[in-house]
């Protein structure tokens, strides 16, 4: 059973939709959850970063963390054609040696 | 403050040459990490490192690969004999506490 799962898509919408994004993970010990966007032939961008449980918003963006699902999500309100990428989740333990990431989402937003 | 500085940015080596690929990462952060990136593949750790030390080699190839960061100057991953196999994208991360990870554009081998 791999660290971190993630449904690799593709996921088309339409301009302005509301997107979810999730991830599950069989680590109980994970404690830090990120959410990195990478465009094509670029470097993964960190968009979003949560400490244990909870919902944080940022702009149009809203992650949510479950650990007693072991369950996030990455929420994207209003979306844009700039927003087409690979969404690539990924947590880490405290003191961990490393990241452990999904597999990523492509999507798409069709103007 | 800039963000992490990987070099170069393409590569282009034979089989059997060496290859070296540098990483700076970001002002205060003292903690590195490599991973590598295959085509429709997620990213795959290779090494943690600190300050002239390594951490967690668990995800690197016994043979041929290698990683420092010294004291001063960037950390280098090192790629020895290359093999058409090794041609990917490598990632280089820093990050201040272990919490959250901050990555370079990444350095893309191709070797022919």
């Amino acid at each position: 059973q791999k660290e971190v799962e993630q449904d690799p898509g593709p996921l088309s919408v339409p301009e302005g939709a509301i997107v979810s994004l999730n991830c599950t993970y069989s680590n109980s010990a994970f404690q830090y959850f990120m959410w990195y966007r990478q465009y094509s032939r670029k470097g993964p961008e960190l968009l979003m970063y949560t400490y244990s449980s909870g919902n944080k918003e940022d702009g149009r963006f809203t992650a949510q963390v479950d650990k007693s699902s072991k369950y996030i999500s990455l929420f994207i309100r209003d979306s844009q054609p700039s927003d087409s990428a690979t969404y690539l989740c990924a947590m880490s333990q405290n003191t961990g040696n490393q990241f452990y990431f999904g597999t990523g989402t492509s999507l798409t937003v069709i103007p | 403050n800039a963000g992490v500085m990987q070099n170069p940015r393409h590569l282009v080596r034979r089989r059997g040459q060496e290859a070296r690929l540098r990483c700076s990462p970001m002002k205060g952060h003292s903690h590195v990490y490599w991973y590598r990136q295959l085509p429709e593949e997620g990213l795959k750790f290779m090494v943690y490192l600190q300050k002239e030390n390594i951490i967690d080699e668990s995800g690197m190839p016994k043979e041929r690969f290698s990683a420092e960061f010294p004291k001063e100057g960037p950390s280098i991953l090192r790629i020895q004999q290359v093999v058409r196999g090794d041609s990917a994208a490598y990632f280089c991360a820093s990050s201040p506490n272990q919490e959250r990870a901050f990555f370079g554009q990444g350095t893309r081998l191709t070797v022919v």
